[in-house]
C-alpha cells in the first residue's frame, strides 16, 4: 500500500477544469511541502508543482496546487489536448525517512 | 542549462551487481542534494535514495536498503548507485534526480533483472 493515494484517472474535455486529489498523513502531507510532477508517455517526469502550490518558471498558470490538511491537489484549467499524461504528488515522509510517490493519475483529454 | 545524464544501466542475472553513474552540469552540483528515482515498466514512480550535498546524510527505500549504495564525487561532478544482489522486480528506468522537491531529471537508464 502506498503512502500518497491518488485516484487513478481523471478525464475532461477541452477547457474543462480537472482536479486531482492527493491523501496522505500527518507525518507527510501534513507536515512536509507537496510535489506534483507530469510525466507524458515514453518521457522522464517534469517538475510542475514545488512547495504545495508555487509553479516552476516555464510551467503554464493553468496549472495550480494547494494543500490543506493531510490532503493536497491539483488543479488544470482550460484543459488542453497536451495535458494528456500521468500526475504524480509526492512529499517527504518524516516517521519513514523517504521520498514517496503518490500511485498517479491517469488525465484523458476527451 | 541544467542536464543529468545516466549510464550503466543493462541485462544482468539475479544475484548480479551494476553502477549506475549520473553526470551532473549546469549548475554547481555540490550544492545540491541528489535522489535516484525508479520506474518498473507501466508502473509508477518510486523513490530509491537520497544523499545530501557532501554524503554525510543518506536515505533508502524499504526494497533497496541493505542492498543498494548510493555515493557521489563532488570533484567530478557525479552521483553513483551500486546495485548488488540483483532481483528481477529491481527491472525499471533508473532516474537520477536533483534536490529534495526533484526539480530535474535525467532522461533514465534501463536495468533489466533476468536470466
Amino acid at each position: 500500500q502506498s503512502v500518497l493515494t491518488q485516484p487513478p484517472s481523471a478525464s475532461g474535455t477541452p477547457g474543462q477544469r480537472v482536479t486531482i486529489s492527493c491523501s496522505g498523513g500527518s507525518s507527510n502531507i501534513g507536515s512536509n511541502y507537496v510535489y506534483w510532477y507530469q510525466q507524458l508517455p515514453g518521457a522522464a517526469p517534469r517538475l510542475l508543482i514545488y512547495r504545495s502550490n508555487q509553479r516552476p518558471s516555464g510551467v503554464p498558470d493553468r496549472f495550480s496546487g494547494s494543500k490543506s490538511g493531510t490532503s493536497a491537489s491539483l488543479a488544470i484549467t482550460g484543459l488542453r489536448s497536451e495535458d494528456e499524461a500521468d500526475y504524480y504528488c509526492a512529499a517527504w515522509d518524516d516517521s519513514l525517512s523517504g521520498f514517496f510517490f503518490g500511485t498517479g493519475t491517469k488525465v484523458t483529454v476527451l | 542549462e541544467v542536464q543529468l545524464v545516466e549510464s550503466g544501466g543493462g541485462l544482468v542475472q539475479p544475484g548480479g551487481s551494476l553502477r549506475l553513474s549520473c553526470a551532473a552540469s549546469g549548475f554547481t552540483f555540490s550544492s545540491y542534494e541528489m535522489n535516484w528515482v525508479r520506474q518498473a515498466p507501466g508502473k509508477g514512480l518510486e523513490w530509491v535514495s537520497y544523499i545530501s550535498r557532501i554524503g554525510s546524510t543518506i536515505y533508502y527505500a524499504d526494497s533497496v536498503k541493505g542492498r543498494f549504495t548510493v555515493s557521489r564525487d563532488n570533484a567530478k561532478n557525479s552521483l553513483y548507485l551500486q546495485m548488488n544482489s540483483l532481483r528481477a522486480e529491481d527491472t525499471a528506468v533508473y532516474y537520477c534526480a536533483r534536490d529534495t522537491g526533484v526539480d530535474y531529471w535525467g532522461q533514465g537508464t534501463l536495468v533489466t533483472v533476468s536470466s
